[in-house]
């Protein structure tokens, strides 16, 4: 079965401290990792979506990369409204059609 | 545009009560879901329609009924829910291109309480 790690559980970060988050995953043939924002309460923001290994996206503060085993988010400078948790999702393509296969988040806060 | 619209925000039902969620895109996009969400814990899935057909049910009670009237609605009908259903529930959407389903864009989700 597919499967998606994220690690840490949760980081705390000064404004300013430039750090990673981790998903590793095991995915039968992957079709798409996609890196989501969640804030409390609200429904997961897309950010990226990564197709195959060696592939990067940038989005203001956030780089993502991807790996044949692992995708890194890369915050660099983060700000305090970067705080919240952030979600890796796979879909691998022995899967059905439209399944996302979700790690456990990281819950990131960024202090002043 | 990104935006899948749900409603109501909140909702509060009893035990006996029929309610439902309602969903809304205008992007095109021919893939629809339903996902549930714990606190502290990530989605999960519920319902898979695409081209207005339901083409993935994970063994949801039949409490919860899905309907597609059309290509940019979804509903989630609610009927004798147990406490345990208190939830986030969330919607949503993602084209589907030659046998591909791409990006799934979420909703703000309708935050359930049962009493």
């Amino acid at each position: 079965e597919d499967q998606v790690t994220q690690s840490p559980e949760a980081l705390r970060l000064q404004e300013g401290e430039s750090s990673s988050l981790n998903c590793s995953y095991t995915v039968s043939g992957l079709r798409g990792l996609f890196w989501y924002r969640q804030d409390p309460g609200k429904g997961p923001e897309f950010l990226f979506t990564l197709y195959s290994a060696g592939e990067e996206k940038e989005k203001e503060r956030l780089k993502a990369t991807l790996t044949k085993k692992e995708s890194f988010l890369h915050i660099t400078a983060p700000k305090p409204e970067d705080s919240a948790t952030y979600l890796c999702a796979v879909e691998g393509r022995g899967s059905t059609l439209g399944r996302l296969y979700f790690g456990r988040g990281t819950q990131l806060t960024v202090w002043p | 545009d990104t935006e899948v619209t749900q409603t109501p925000k909140h909702l509060v039902m009893g035990m006996t009560n029929k309610k439902s969620l309602k969903c809304e895109q205008h992007m095109g996009h021919r893939a629809m879901y339903w996902y549930k969400q714990k606190a502290k814990k990530p989605p999960e899935l519920m319902f898979v329609y695409s081209y207005e057909k339901l083409s993935i049910n994970e063994s949801v009670p039949s409490r919860f009924s899905p309907e597609c009237p059309n290509s940019s609605l979804l509903n989630l009908h609610l009927h004798a829910l147990q406490p345990e259903d208190s939830a986030l529930y969330l919607c949503a959407s993602s084209q589907e291109t030659s046998g591909n389903r791409e990006t799934q864009y979420f909703g703000p989700g309708t935050r359930l309480l049962v009493l």
